[in-house]
């Protein structure tokens, strides 16, 4: 069965620092998709990424970049120059197989401060 | 593109009511939607997956009589607590598949039973 781990319960950094989110995955499937999710305080999920496996190029969007490697079952994110409104749990995840529904990690809480 | 809206978004109810959520793909179809609850500090649980013009797929442990899904139309879901007690007091969270498989969430709606 599919598993997503993310070790990093909370992560506080101070305002432009640059900080990693590790993502690490389980799935026997050969083809399959890698998802990272925000969620504010707010508390609506919102869709920051979709990665096919077979894409390993590395990505970036902004202060956003994501790192993909598959020999490590890694998708690791990146943000460069936090801002406190990047203050959220950080959410990675992955469809099982058949694609029915997502199996999502613990989350990663990233406190930025002023 | 791709947005989801939930209503209501907070409800307080008298213990033994039940109450009606709304999940609505505002702009795509969704032949099948996703409910979610969430506890405090947690990860998402899937409780059930909406598949529209059929009946719904539990999960293991969520009660079918108690969680009613109805998904009608390919942009409606709805979720019905039905006899609602303090326990089902949570934040509930739907989500509708998109295009390339992702899932697009709801706001999500925080329901308290007294």
């Amino acid at each position: 069965a599919q598993k997503v781990t993310q070790a990093q319960t909370e992560i506080s950094v101070v305002e432009k620092e640059d900080v990693t989110l590790d993502c690490v995955y389980e799935t026997r499937d050969t083809t399959y998709y890698l998802f990272w999710y925000k969620q504010p305080p707010s508390g609506e999920l919102v869709f920051l990424i979709r990665r096919n496996s077979f894409d390993e190029q590395n990505e970036i969007s902004g202060r956003y970049s994501w790192n993909f490697q598959k020999s490590t079952s890694s998708f690791n994110f990146t943000i460069t120059a936090s801002q406190v409104v990047d203050s959220a749990v950080y959410f990675c995840a992955l469809p099982n197989t058949g694609f029915q529904k997502l199996v999502f990690g613990t989350g990663t809480r990233l406190l930025v401060s002023p | 593109g791709a947005v989801v809206s939930q209503h209501p978004s907070r409800v307080i109810c008298k213990s033994g009511t039940s109450v009606k959520i709304e999940c609505r793909s505002l702009d795509f179809q969704a032949t099948t939607m996703f409910w979610y609850r969430q506890f405090p500090k947690q990860s998402l649980m899937l409780m059930a997956t909406s598949n529209e013009g059929s009946k719904a797929t539990y999960e293991q442990g969520v009660e079918k009589d108690k969680f009613l899904i109805n998904h009608a139309s390919l942009t409606l879901s709805t979720l019905t607590v039905t006899s609602a007690h303090p326990e089902d007091s949570s934040f509930y969270i739907c989500s509708a598949r998109g295009p390339m498989l992702t899932q697009y969430f709801g706001p999500g709606t925080r329901l308290l039973v007294l």
